[in-house]
């Protein structure tokens, strides 16, 4: 079974200029997760979908960061503009509806320089 | 004050040692704990998952959950150099959104 897949795996962009994230969750999987992993910290949640709907973005800084996904399969992830505290890992993790086990894909690290 | 609290790393241990990891959380309603492992450079694989009182064994590892001091421990039994990694605490109120404490690096020294 394939994992889950997110590209690119390492961006560097400059501040003020916009990035996009992709993921595909594991077939099957009707929720879908972004986290923000900041250096020396936990994941936290960013935003979380349920087929193409979001189910919570409250932590989500919705003046420059967008999410959405299309069909309820595949996701998006952009910021636009990026600050310098946006350098991290972002993680996309997929599930089955209504279960706890997550999986992660491999992440993107974002450097803003 | 932060939801997920784990004891401050780093944790060296001796190959074949128990390591002891710590966890407490603020919010009372939460019901579902779960225990992380992540590899440097990689991504968390969920290794232990608890929701009642009590201890739960799977293998080498035990998790430990008390509901009512809010805290919940993870036992790794004969530490292997594998086990070198930064173990994260998360927690649920059952609405299947987790949230992650900062994690406790462990190192096993061979």
């Amino acid at each position: 079974e394939a994992g889950v897949a997110q590209s690119p795996r390492y961006k560097i962009i400059e501040k003020r200029q916009s990035v996009a994230f992709w993921c595909n969750p594991i077939s099957g999987h009707a929720t879908l997760y972004w986290y923000q992993q900041i250096l020396g910290q936990g994941p936290k949640l960013l935003i979380q979908f349920q087929n193409n709907g979001v189910v919570d973005d409250s932590q989500l800084p919705k003046d420059r960061f967008s999410a959405e996904r299309l069909k309820g399969v595949d996701s998006t992830l952009k910021i636009q503009p990026a600050k310098l505290e946006d350098s991290a890992v972002y993680l996309c993790a997929s599930s089955l509806r209504n279960t706890y086990e997550q999986y992660f894909g491999p992440g993107t690290r974002l450097t803003v320089t | 004050q932060k939801e997920v609290e784990q004891n401050s790393g780093p944790l060296s241990v001796p190959e074949g040692a128990i390591a002891s990891l710590n966890c407490t959380y603020s919010d009372r309603v939460s019901q579902s704990f779960f225990w992380y492992r992540q590899y440097s450079g990689k991504s968390p694989e969920l290794i232990m998952s608890i929701y009642s009182n009590g201890d739960k064994e799977d293998g080498r590892f035990t998790a430990q959950l008390n509901k009512a001091s809010q805290y919940v421990s993870l036992l790794i039994r004969d530490s292997q150099p594998s086990d070198s990694a930064t173990y994260l605490c998360a927690v649920s109120p059952n609405d299947y959104k987790l949230s992650f404490g900062a994690g406790t690096t462990v190192t096993v020294r061979a």
